[in-house]
């Protein structure tokens, strides 16, 4: 167990309905990140918060947006869904503290199909 | 620019052989981080190791060993005697220091065959 929460694990819907995802970081991790993996393809980094503030945007959609709460949790909305957005969604926080970058521990990931 | 590139796609041994997964990176950070993640079929991603830019020393741990070399922005990862559970797709992974941002491989596909 990573310690990351990811919500819900599988999720079914039409095709340009808006699902969020939801994501709880480990305890004390300050950064979370959002990552897309499509089938048989590689990690594709979506974005990525740290307490709160928007860090860095990596290949996301503008039909896609995330926030991070004062709490720390994640949430990663999708809109407008396409069939390509059928994809395993992962969350993953690390401590990140500032020049030493521990490493990401990720959820089990929430498997979205757009049918 | 990619910054880790994990040329082989996929792997196939027969079981107990001994299997090296390669990594190459790029940085021009002289502090940096490496990982290497594993994921199984199931599709959860598990952390394997971590390893500093000034640390180049190589680590084993059981049936797992890793080489990193500077000299030629490589680290490799070493499975010894194979199983069938060894069977995942491996990512290796780069961090700088500056900006807390991650860089994943495209991962190598690794089956064990029994």
């Amino acid at each position: 167990d990573s310690g990351v929460t990811q919500t819900p694990k599988h999720l079914i819907t039409a095709t340009g309905q808006r699902v969020t995802l939801r994501c709880s970081p480990r305890s004390g991790d300050l950064s979370v990140y959002w990552y897309q993996q499509s089938l048989d393809q590689g990690l594709q980094f979506l974005i990525h918060y740290y307490n709160g503030e928007e860090r860095a945007k990596g290949n996301i959609l503008e039909r896609f947006s995330a926030q991070q709460f004062p709490d720390l949790h994640s949430e990663l909305n999708l809109s407008s869904l396409e069939l390509g957005d059928s994809a395993l969604y992962f969350c993953a926080s690390s401590v990140a503290i500032a020049g030493d970058t521990g490493e990401l521990f990720f959820g089990e990931g929430s498997r979205l199909t757009v049918l | 620019a990619q910054k880790v590139t994990q040329a082989q796609t996929e792997i196939s041994v027969v079981e107990k052989e001994d299997v090296t997964l390669d990594c190459v990176y790029e940085t021009r950070d002289t502090t940096y981080y490496l990982f290497w993640y594993k994921q199984p079929p199931s599709g959860e991603l598990v952390f394997l190791i971590r390893r500093n830019s000034f640390d180049e020393q190589n680590e084993i741990s059981g049936r797992y060993s890793w080489n990193f070399q500077k000299s030629t922005s490589s680290f490799n990862f070493t499975i010894t005697a194979s199983q069938v559970v060894d069977s995942a797709v491996y990512f290796c992974a780069l961090s700088e220091a500056i900006g807390n941002q991650f860089y994943f491989g495209t991962g190598t596909s690794l089956t064990v065959i029994p």
